[in-house]
């Protein structure tokens, strides 16, 4: 049974850089794409962007100058970074796989963009 | 503003049916893209319901039923239960954004 945890700052500065990460337990990481879905507070799904196992990414256009998502193999981890944030940043970050469709979800992790 | 468009909200008494409509254009639901659906509980990640228009994973009751014609989809609920209640999101792939695009959700509620 494959399952994702992820973690970072849960507290972010305006301009500063978002960093969370999310580790793959209990499955091939080379089986999926592995992607970065938000929702700010009581609005809906914001697909952020995704890697896959060959490194290759894509990323939602209007996001697409401050992100950047990696991974590291040798730990079965992926990240993300989301430079310059502001408060429209403020959402439940959720680290996902699937191809195609998303059928692995973490938990989820509120990171709140505040001074 | 979501680039696939649902009913902010829906309701049925239990044992009824509802569908849940999800509107997109010729550079997503129109194309050869599928499209897929989510449930989200109160206060809980999503879960995948249907997945490629009308595939149910496994587990899901045969009480959700997706399907996909021209520039929409929809999701059927029949048998409403009081567990139905909760967030619906359609999700497909756009090819003039290069990205996957979510619709903007549908509440669910059992009266």
């Amino acid at each position: 049974q494959v399952h994702l945890q992820e973690w970072g700052a849960g507290l972010v500065k305006p301009s500063e850089t978002l960093s969370l990460t999310c580790a793959v337990y209990g499955g091939s990481f080379s089986d999926y794409y592995w992607t970065w879905i938000r929702q700010p507070p009581g609005k809906g799904l914001e697909w952020i962007g995704e890697i896959n196992h060959r490194g290759s990414t894509e990323y939602y256009p209007s996001l697409k100058s401050r992100v950047t998502i990696s991974m590291d193999t040798s730990k079965n981890h992926f990240s993300l970074k989301l430079t310059s944030v502001t408060a429209a940043d403020t959402a439940v970050y959720y680290c996902a796989g699937g191809r195609g469709f998303v059928d692995l979800w973490g938990r989820g992790t509120l990171v709140t963009v505040s001074s | 503003q979501s680039v696939l468009t649902q009913p902010p909200s829906v309701s049925g008494a239990p044992g009824q049916r509802v569908t849940i409509s999800c509107t997109g254009s010729t550079s997503n639901i129109g194309t050869r893209y599928e499209v897929h659906w989510y449930q989200q509980l109160p206060g809980t990640a999503p879960k995948l319901l249907i997945f490629a228009n009308s595939n149910r994973p496994s587990g899901v009751p045969d009480r959700f039923t997706g399907s996909k014609s021209g520039t929409s989809a929809s999701l059927a609920i029949t048998g409403l239960q009081a567990e139905d209640e909760a967030d619906y999101y359609c999700q497909s792939y756009d090819s003039s954004l290069n990205a996957w695009v979510f619709g903007g959700g549908t509440k669910l509620t059992v009266l």
